[in-house]
């Protein structure tokens, strides 16, 4: 069974840094892009990172690019997102999700708050 | 620019059926789309990936009442038989070289 599973979301304040982790089960991960997308309170999906499967093609949204890092261990079997100099807009649940193209297995979601 | 537009609601019986759709972007009706359910406080669930031809590849357990269809830079997913678990939010999403794009999704509700 794949199974996504993120972990360190918290309460962080304006200008702060982050590091989300996302334990990825039940696939070859090294054979997998993966990415992270956002969702802030009340409002819809947004595509935050990509990272294909030996970190040799990486993107970002035009909201995050050079404050947001993403990366990969294959042999930890995880994805990461280092997220520095944080806004309040970056306020959101934040999901790992596999594949590329159509996002085929997500995870449940860590909720990052950016607030004083 | 790509872009995917969706309507913001839809509504039907218990029993009955539901179509929403999700329109591409001039210049971009041959892409390949993905449909994803969000029921209320959970993650995304993959619903299927949707070619231009109509071709669709569904995810695991995902019920026969879903099925999608596409014309022209429209692409299409149907909910046959609704059931109450089907009321939910509903996103599609596409891709490109070094992006991927989401619409603003449809709430479907059911009367």
């Amino acid at each position: 069974e794949v199974q996504l599973v993120e972990s360190g979301g918290g309460l962080v304040k304006p200008g702060g840094s982050l590091r989300l982790s996302c334990a990825a089960s039940g696939f070859t991960f090294s054979s997998y892009s993966m990415n992270w997308v956002r969702q802030a309170p009340g409002k819809g999906l947004e595509w935050v990172s990509s990272i294909s499967s030996s970190s040799s093609y990486i993107y970002y949204a035009d909201s995050v690019k050079g404050r947001f890092t993403i990366s990969r261990d294959n042999a930890k079997n995880s994805l990461y997102l280092q997220m520095n100099s944080l806004r309040a807009e970056d306020t959101a649940v934040y999901y790992c999700a596999r594949d590329r193209t159509a996002n085929d297995y997500w995870g449940q979601g860590t909720l990052v708050t950016v607030s004083s | 620019q790509l872009v995917l537009t969706q309507s913001p609601s839809a509504s039907a019986s218990l029993g009955a059926s539901v179509k929403l759709t999700c329109t591409l972007s001039s210049g971009h009706s041959s892409y390949a789309i993905a449909w994803h359910q969000q029921q209320p406080e959970k993650g995304p669930r993959y619903l299927m990936k949707l070619n231009s031809d109509g071709s669709h590849s569904k995810g695991d357990g995902i019920p026969d009442r879903f099925s999608g269809s596409s014309s022209g830079a429209e692409r299409y997913l149907t909910i046959s038989s609704l059931q109450s678990e089907d009321e939910a939010d509903y996103y599609c999403q596409t891709w490109g070289t070094g992006i991927q794009v989401f619409g603003t999704g449809t709430k479907v509700t059911v009367l």
